[in-house]
């Protein structure tokens, strides 16, 4: 089992649509989540992080985390074309390690 | 600009060579990260470095060699390069909070290495 999973896509989304992205993680401990956007033959940018259950809003992104589940979740509101990116979940367990899922490649077609 | 900076940003050579790419950061921050996206996209650490003190080392091939100067500066020096060396290298920083607590961390732009 992958540390940190996510489904590649591509998630298709139409333009004014909220896009839904999830991930799942296996370590019970840890303690913090991130989420980085990355543009093709970019590197990551860091859009949203989150490190306690419930919801935390930025803009038109929101991260919801349930440790209890071992998920956390991106909503794009109003997905714009220019949202068109791969999406990489990033979980920190103790020790300052960062893992990286997979990545989901997200695409808001006009 | 503040940023974490990479060079060199492209870089082709041949099997049994021997490369290095530079990183610098000037956010201040004390710890720095490198690590390799391979071509399903898939970003993996490789080494942390902590003030010039090495605190993450995966499991890398010892023909990889980083070195931290200062904590502004982390270098990654690989020996006689293979072909499975070719994907993107990304340099990172973030401020540590404790051991087992930091900040976010931010990337460089990459260094994309193509071993012919």
């Amino acid at each position: 089992q992958k540390e940190v999973e996510q489904n590649s896509g591509p998630l298709s989304v139409p333009e004014g649509a909220i896009a839904s992205l999830n991930c799942t993680y296996s370590d019970r401990g840890s303690q913090s989540f991130f989420w980085y956007r990355q543009y093709s033959g970019k590197s990551p940018e860091l859009i949203m992080s989150i490190y306690s259950n419930g919801d935390k809003e930025d803009g038109r992104f929101t991260a919801q985390l349930n440790k209890a589940s071992q998920y956390v979740s991106l909503l794009i509101r109003d997905s714009q074309p220019s949202d068109s990116a791969t999406y990489l979940c990033a979980v920190k367990a103790a020790g300052n390690k960062l893992t990286f899922g997979g990545g989901t490649r997200v695409l808001v077609k006009p | 600009d503040t940023a974490v900076s990479q060079t060199p940003k492209y870089l082709v050579t041949q099997m049994g060579n021997d490369k290095s790419i530079k990183c610098e950061q000037n956010l201040g921050h004390d710890t720095m990260y490198w690590y390799k996206q391979d071509s399903k996209k898939f970003l993996k650490i490789m080494f942390s470095y902590n003030n010039k003190e090495l605190i993450i080392n995966e499991t890398v091939p010892n023909r990889f060699s980083p070195k931290s100067p200062d904590k502004a500066h982390l270098n990654l020096h690989i020996n006689s390069l293979e072909l499975g060396d070719s994907a993107v290298y990304f340099c990172a920083s973030s401020q540590v909070i404790s051991r087992t607590q930091s900040y976010e961390q931010y990337f460089g732009p990459g260094t994309r290495l193509t071993v012919t």
